[in-house]
């Protein structure tokens, strides 16, 4: 069965630092992973997803994430935080019988 | 290309009513999942269907069911509310959703039940 770990329900960061948001996952299979974010009153927006083609993945926003197999992490960054990357952000792992488990979710805050 | 639409956007109902929410993928998708989202279960998938078929179905009871029509278009149905179905329902497309393939989420309906 697939599963995702989100470690740390909010994240609290100053504006121009650097946002780290962890994910750690558990996969019988080769894993394929997603980070979503999720802005107040919105849907999901898809961020990025690794799908083994490069462990270094760069998605919208200035966002990555870098998929470490023997870490079994797949840990989300942007070098510098911005007011509006304030939301809910969601890590997901798919699995072969057509659904996404998603992770607890971690809400992002940043301090001007 | 127009996004997933859901409709409609908040609905308010009694314990004991029904409810069918409606979802309409992107143009080409032909794969269709539901989600409930509460504060205290997070994201939990509910069912998708793939050309009119259910492939699979997550952990609910009975009262929780859904369709899939010809031309893609989704609804789910939930009777006999109860006050823990209050949620924010999402609707996600993709093409054919296989492992690496990417969900595209719509606004949500936001179910209150009273």
């Amino acid at each position: 069965a697939q599963s995702v770990t989100q470690l740390g329900s909010h994240v609290s960061v100053s504006e121009g630092a650097l946002v780290l948001l962890r994910c750690n996952y558990s996969s019988s299979v080769p894993p394929y992973l997603f980070w979503y974010v999720q802005y107040p009153n919105q849907g999901l927006q898809l961020l990025l997803k690794y799908t083994s083609a490069a462990t270094l993945v760069k998605g919208i926003n200035g966002f990555e994430a870098e998929f470490k197999k023997s870490e079994t992490s797949f840990h989300l960054t942007k070098p510098s935080a911005h007011m509006s990357d304030a939301a809910e952000y969601f890590c997901a792992v798919s699995s072969p019988d057509y659904k996404l488990s998603f992770g607890a979710g971690t809400t992002v805050t940043v301090r001007a | 290309k127009a996004g997933v639409t859901q409709t409609p956007r908040y609905l308010i109902k009694t314990r004991g009513q029904q409810v069918t929410l409606s979802c309409s993928p992107i143009s080409g998708h032909r794969s269709v999942s539901w989600y409930q989202q509460t504060p205290g279960q997070g994201l939990q998938f509910l069912f998708e269907y793939f050309s009119e078929t259910q492939r699979n179905k997550g952990n609910f009871p009975g009262r929780f069911s859904g369709r899939q029509f010809s031309n893609s278009r989704s609804e789910m149905n939930v009777s006999t509310l109860e006050l823990g179905d209050s949620a924010l329902y999402l609707c996600a497309s993709s093409v054919d959703f296989g492992s690496t393939d990417t969900q595209y989420f719509g606004p949500g309906t936001r179910l209150t039940v009273l």
